[in-house]
């Protein structure tokens, strides 16, 4: 079964406008953590923002912010005032602790396009 | 400070050859971890090294293989190449894996492309 969905593979939006990009993660663990990352046509992978599983308040990082729907196991990042340099590969990941897989474990990405 | 170095950035093979790749991490990052990014298969984890251990290791062929020296950069190599190979390897490093707090995030290379004909 998926760990992570990514449910859009492309996404458009307006510069200044605010976007919203999907995940939903499964996991039986309690304990785990949600990155979301961007890559630009150049390969390299950037780190936005992450939220631990027993965090209270949902994470924010200057334009990102991350919904978080535990019950729902959601994870969504919301993208403020959208910029053309925004336009990249987005890639919500799931990091379960150690003691089991240790890595991230990728969706398959949302392709975000900011249009002036 | 400097990030995650990959190389070579590009290179191209042929069938049944090898190819090793390169990555040096954060200073004082001890722990590596190498990915594999196809369009078809998206982001796979391929193996993780900390102090010279491999510690973890995705489902991966025995072609692929890896190590980590003492200075924590790491290499990895795949012999007998596949077209199949042809991919963008990622490598990333951390401070440690231990727990998932946020000091463990993941910081990546700017990867190596391969392609194989």
């Amino acid at each position: 079964a998926q760990k992570i969905t990514q449910t859009q593979p492309g996404m458009f939006v307006q510069e200044k406008e605010a976007v919203t990009l999907d995940c939903t993660y499964d996991t039986s663990d309690p304990s785990y953590g949600l990155f979301w990352y961007k890559q630009p046509s150049s390969g390299e992978m950037i780190f936005l923002i992450y939220q631990g599983s027993y965090d209270q308040q949902n994470a924010t990082e200057g334009r990102y912010s991350l919904n978080f729907q535990k019950a729902r196991k959601s994870a969504n990042l919301v993208i403020s005032a959208s910029q053309l340099g925004d336009s990249a590969m987005y890639f919500c990941a799931m990091r379960e602790p150690y003691g089991s897989a240790r890595q991230l474990t990728f969706g398959s990405g949302t392709q975000l396009t900011v249009l002036p | 400070k400097a990030g995650v170095t990959q190389t070579p950035r590009y290179l191209i093979k042929t069938r049944g050859q090898q190819v090793t790749l390169s990555c040096s991490p954060i200073s004082g990052h001890r722990s590596v971890s190498w990915y594999q990014q196809t369009p078809g298969q998206g982001l796979q984890f391929l193996f993780e090294y900390f102090s010279e251990t491999q510690r973890n290791k995705g489902n991966f062929p025995g072609r692929f293989s890896g190590r980590q020296f003492s200075n924590s950069r790491s290499e990895m190599n795949v012999s007998t190449l596949e077209l199949g190979d042809s991919a963008l390897y990622l490598c990333a490093s951390s401070w440690d894996d231990k727990g998932i707090a946020g000091a463990n995030v993941l910081t990546f290379g700017a990867g190596s492309r391969l392609t194989v004909l």
